[in-house]
């Protein structure tokens, strides 16, 4: 299947600082798709990008959508305690029915 | 309301035994997934239904049987467990078609085999 490398594998920051993560693939996407996961929880939805070179924003997370539609960027600004927990990225292809996700980062934001 | 449910939270079984995991979706969506973590929180999708009809069949031992009697329920049936098929287990479920692509889980299902 599909390949998707996502990175770093893990961040310590601290409160008030900014983060990036990244995810590349071998294979083009037609959505990307940013997921935060809490423990005990199942993912859940941040950002969802349709178009090559869109960028969106939610709140303080920002995301982009590649122009090769291979690869996409979530930023968080000003990080808080609450944003503690694994963010995946996801590719879906044209039909929809094969999500695939990235490994994870995992976010420690100290107080 | 609970979109996506899934019963049990927690089933801790010996090896050897057959158990199943429930999942419901209240969203109206047609497509409903089963996807496993492992311990390094890797997400592997396993099926896909839509409509009740089978979409996707990863590479998942045939001990595994997924079941969708409408189109609102998939459970999943585990034959002879084995240790390694501890991990979590979620279920998801999208509109396929749709300007959303966004898929729904459930909290999971920890799975644990002794």
């Amino acid at each position: 299947g599909q390949q998707l490398n996502q990175s770093p594998q893990s961040m310590f920051i601290q409160e008030g600082e900014d983060v990036s993560m990244n995810c590349t693939s071998s294979s083009i996407f037609n959505t990307w798709l940013w997921y935060k996961q809490e423990p005990g929880e199942g993912p859940v939805l941040l950002i969802a990008l349709y178009k090559a070179g869109e960028l969106t924003s939610n709140g303080r997370l920002t995301a982009q959508f590649g122009i090769t539609r291979k690869d996409s960027f979530l930023n968080i600004s000003a990080s808080i305690p609450s944003d503690v927990g694994i963010y995946f990225c996801a590719g879906l292809r044209y039909n929809n029915n094969d999500m695939r996700f990235g490994a994870g980062t995992r976010l420690t934001v100290k107080p | 309301d609970t979109a996506v449910s899934q019963t049990p939270k927690y089933l801790v079984t010996q090896m050897g035994n057959d158990k199943s995991i429930k999942c419901e979706q209240n969203l109206g969506h047609d497509t409903m997934y089963w996807y496993k973590q492992d311990s390094k929180k890797f997400l592997k999708i396993m099926f896909s239904y839509n409509n009740k009809e089978l979409i996707i069949n990863e590479t998942v031992p045939n001990r595994f049987s997924p079941k969708s009697p409408d189109k609102a329920h998939l459970n999943l049936h585990i034959n002879s467990l084995e240790l390694g098929d501890s991990a979590v287990y979620f279920c998801a479920s999208s509109l396929s078609g749709g300007a959303n692509y966004g898929y729904t889980f459930g909290s999971g299902t920890r799975l644990t085999v002794v």
